[in-house]
Order: structure tokens, then C-alpha cells, then sequence
């Protein structure tokens, strides 16, 4: 089936250092790649849509010159933390709807993202 | 404007025992409904999916959930746990196939052997 793949799956860096997260479909195109943050006891929070060849769509409150994302490729899509502050420490998951099956999502397996 | 409510945020039931994980919704238009699992160190993966068909769905490993409209739920059951089992829990809405998905903040299901 669909995977998504997702990496790192861990970082930890420094206050002021960017991070780089990357998400590959695998055996199929994803035009479009979901990307979400989630706090520890909280629920998924989407973050952006990314479409490939333009530009992403950022939810409300959300710094698009923060969290950059690239979408260059229908098989890769990018999300940089620019400027890691402690705040920004949280888990980010990406997912991409499958080709054929319009209602299903695959996600990577997220990144944790520990800033000090 | 949807939302999801996830009641218990852990759950921990004896091997063989009824799973059941709540789950309530709100939504301003009919709602596609998803239960996600997400096993330790991999990402989430759909166990069922309700889009405004049958509102008993039948899903993977032997879960189902239930629409109910009248109550806004769609709780999560299998009728006897397995160890596998084990995993975090995912609730979702949305208002239209995968666009704008909102998810609960889940439930950790314990399986105690």
C-alpha cells in the first residue's frame, strides 16, 4: 500500500538553528501534503497544506516565514523550522490523501522535534 | 466550524475484554468520520471511515464504530481486546473526504494481559 515516509524522526538542536523535515510518498503521487504540530496531551493541529508547484496554504496563527514549506516535487514535500526557539519544541506529522481513495490519509511517522 | 471530543485520553482493558473508545463530534454539515491507530513509533493509519453510508462501519482488526447522529458520537468497540491491540487511538472529522480533517486529542488503549 501507500507509505509515507518521514525523516528525521527525531532532532534535537539549538535555539536559534533550523531544522529540516522531510516527507516522501512512496509508490504514488502526492499533490498535496498535509502538515500538523502536536503538543503533548493535544490533538493534531493542522499547520499547512502544501501543493505541489505552488505555494502553501498556512492555517490561521500559523508564521509562514517561521515554517517554510517546499512542495518542489509530486513526491516531496518539506517543512523547515527557521530560528528553533524552545516554543517550537512539539511533534510535526505529515500526510498525503492517496491517490485512489479520496477519504483515506497516509502519514509519516512524524518527527519530534526537541529545541534547547 | 467541527470538532472533536475524545473521552479518556487513557483506557486500559483486561485481553479479551470489550474495547470501547468515545468519541463525539460536532459539525455544521453532515460529517465524514474517521477512527485512526497509531502504533509506537509509526504513523497513523485509518482502522475505518464512516462517509454518510451504512452508519455501522466495519473496519480493520475487527474494530467497528457506529453512527449516531441523535447523539453526534461515533464510538470505537471490538468486542474482545488483543494484546496487539495496544496503540493510540485517533477520532476525526471532516466535511469532506480528507480536506480540513480535525482529530481528537486520542486515547491510549492499555491491553493488560
Amino acid at each position: 500500500g501507500a507509505v509515507v515516509s518521514q525523516h528525521p524522526s527525531w532532532v534535537i538542536c539549538k535555539s536559534g538553528t533550523s531544522v529540516k523535515i522531510e516527507c516522501r510518498s512512496l509508490d504514488f503521487q502526492a499533490t498535496t501534503m498535509f502538515w500538523y504540530r502536536q503538543f503533548p496531551k493535544q490533538s493534531l493541529m493542522l499547520m499547512a497544506t502544501s501543493n505541489e508547484g505552488s505555494k502553501a496554504t498556512y492555517e490561521q496563527g500559523v508564521e509562514k516565514d517561521k515554517f517554510l514549506i517546499n512542495h518542489a516535487s509530486l513526491t516531496l514535500s518539506t517543512l523547515t523550522v527557521t530560528s528553533a526557539h524552545p516554543e517550537d519544541s512539539s511533534f510535526y506529522i505529515c500526510s498525503a490523501p492517496g491517490s485512489r481513495d479520496n477519504e483515506k490519509l497516509f502519514f509519516g511517522s512524524g518527527t519530534q522535534l526537541s529545541v534547547l | 466550524a467541527q470538532s472533536v471530543t475524545q473521552l479518556g485520553s487513557h483506557v486500559s482493558v483486561s485481553e479479551g475484554a470489550l474495547v470501547l473508545l468515545r468519541c463525539n463530534y460536532s459539525s455544521s454539515v453532515p460529517p465524514y468520520l474517521f477512527w485512526y491507530v497509531q502504533y509506537p513509533n509509526q504513523g497513523l493509519q485509518l482502522l475505518l471511515k464512516y462517509t454518510s453510508a451504512a452508519t455501522l462501519v466495519k473496519g480493520i482488526n475487527g474494530f467497528e464504530a457506529e453512527f449516531k447522529k441523535s447523539e453526534t458520537s461515533f464510538h470505537l468497540t471490538k468486542p474482545s481486546a488483543h494484546m496487539s491491540d495496544a496503540a493510540e487511538y485517533f477520532c476525526a472529522v471532516s466535511s469532506g473526504g480528507y480536506q480540513k480533517v480535525t482529530f481528537g486529542t486520542g486515547t491510549k488503549l492499555q491491553v493488560i494481559p
